[in-house]
This record gives C-alpha cells, structure tokens and sequence, in this order.
C-alpha cells in the first residue's frame, strides 16, 4: 500500500516541546519531508530527511527516522503560537512513475 | 519576487457549470502539480506536468482536465463530471519531476459548488 498516517490533532501548551509522528508503508521511498500549512494557505517546505538518515536537527526541528518500523517524526522545541498550523508529512519515490505522498495532516494546537 | 500565484483565492460555481483555475510560476520551473485537499484526507495529486505541452494523470484525475501550453502556466479546469468539486486546490512547481526536487506550492483557491 501506498498510506502515509498520521494523527489529526495535536495540542501542546506554549514552552512545551511537540512531537508529531508519521507512519508509511512503502520502503523504497528516498526522502521524507515535513510541511507546515497556515490556515487558509498553501504548503510550506520546513525540513526533509535522505532515506539513509537517522536524524536532522534544524535549529528548534528535529526530525527523526525509524527505518525498520516505518516512523517518521517531527519534534519542535519550545513550541510558539505561531507554530499553530497542520502538518503534513510526505514521501517521495521512483518505483515506476515518480510521485510524493502526502499524510493525512496534524493539526497543531498551541495553547497560551 | 519570484514565486507561484493561484486565482481566484475564492470561487463559487453552480452545479453542471465547468470552472477553471489558474496557477501561474515564474521561478522557470519546468514541473507543476495540481492537488485536492479535503479535510482529514491530506493531499491527492490530480495531475502533473513534467514540461511544456505535456501532462499526466495522477490519482484523482476524473472530471478534471488541464493544459500546458506555456511554461509557466498550468490551469485546471473542473468540469461538471467532478461529482464532489468542493474543496482546497494546491498547485505547486519544483525545478524538475526529480525525486529530490522541492515543491513550491501556491496560496491555494478554494472552490464551492452551490
């Protein structure tokens, strides 16, 4: 199958650290990638991971992959209001025709 | 600025009327994409364009159609075919169709059948 999963909601109190976890099931995907979408708004790149890494740390992003159990995930440290979005995950590959897979979204929630 | 342009950002059809959006680019990228959101349901790719006068179907394409006459032009017409048409549609570009390649997305335009 072809299913990138995630849970839809998410909410965190500001300070906090938020996690949010992906899913999928192809294993020959070669990059994973995290966006952010403001209401109203179109998708914006804000890290991607290689197949062949563990973890990425950009500034309060840490991206993390589990390769053997199919997880992927996104931690933001010190969570503001303005990190209150949904957040997609998605997976690109080339078996056959290329193509990226979204998640479902999770939408994040940062309490004052 | 260099960037990717939809409109309208709101748009409003009666049912058995065709409708078509427009996306514009000018970051000279040879690849765009058209995508559906419905809510809980993520993104599902329509259809794609890897370069000029040519275009592929993706996932969802029944009742749409598109064109790529120009390079930095994609629109997307939503035919009445479309059974269920309201909804969030995303264009994007990237450089190429490469695997690695980032998708830069537009402000998106809402669509509603009445």
């Amino acid at each position: 199958g072809e299913d990138v999963e995630q849970s839809l909601f998410l909410s965190v109190r500001e300070g906090d650290s938020s996690v949010i976890n992906c899913t999928y099931t192809d294993s020959s995907s070669t990059y994973l990638y995290w966006y952010k979408q403001e209401p109203g708004a179109g998708l914006q790149l804000l890290t991607y991971i290689f197949s062949n890494m563990d973890m990425k740390q950009d500034q309060r992003l840490t991206v993390l992959l589990n390769k053997k159990d199919k997880h992927l995930s996104l931690r933001i440290a010190d969570t503001q209001t303005g990190d209150s979005a949904i957040y997609f995950c998605a997976e690109s590959k080339t078996s056959g025709t290329y193509k990226y897979i979204f998640g479902t979204g999770t939408r994040l929630k940062v309490l004052a | 600025d260099g960037g990717i342009t939809q409109s309208p950002k709101y748009l409003f059809r009666k049912e058995g009327q065709n409708v078509t959006l427009s996306c514009e680019q000018n970051l000279n990228h040879d690849a765009m994409y058209w995508y559906r959101q419905d809510p809980g349901q993520g993104l599902r790719l329509i259809y794609y364009s890897q370069i000029v006068n040519d275009f592929q179907k993706g996932d969802i394409a029944e009742g749409y159609s598109v064109s790529r006459e120009k390079k930095e032009s994609f629109p997307l017409t939503v035919t009445s075919a479309q059974k269920n048409p309201t909804a969030f549609y995303l264009c994007a570009s990237s450089i190429r169709d490469r695997v690695n390649d980032e998708q830069f997305f537009g402000p998106g335009t809402r669509l509603t059948v009445l």
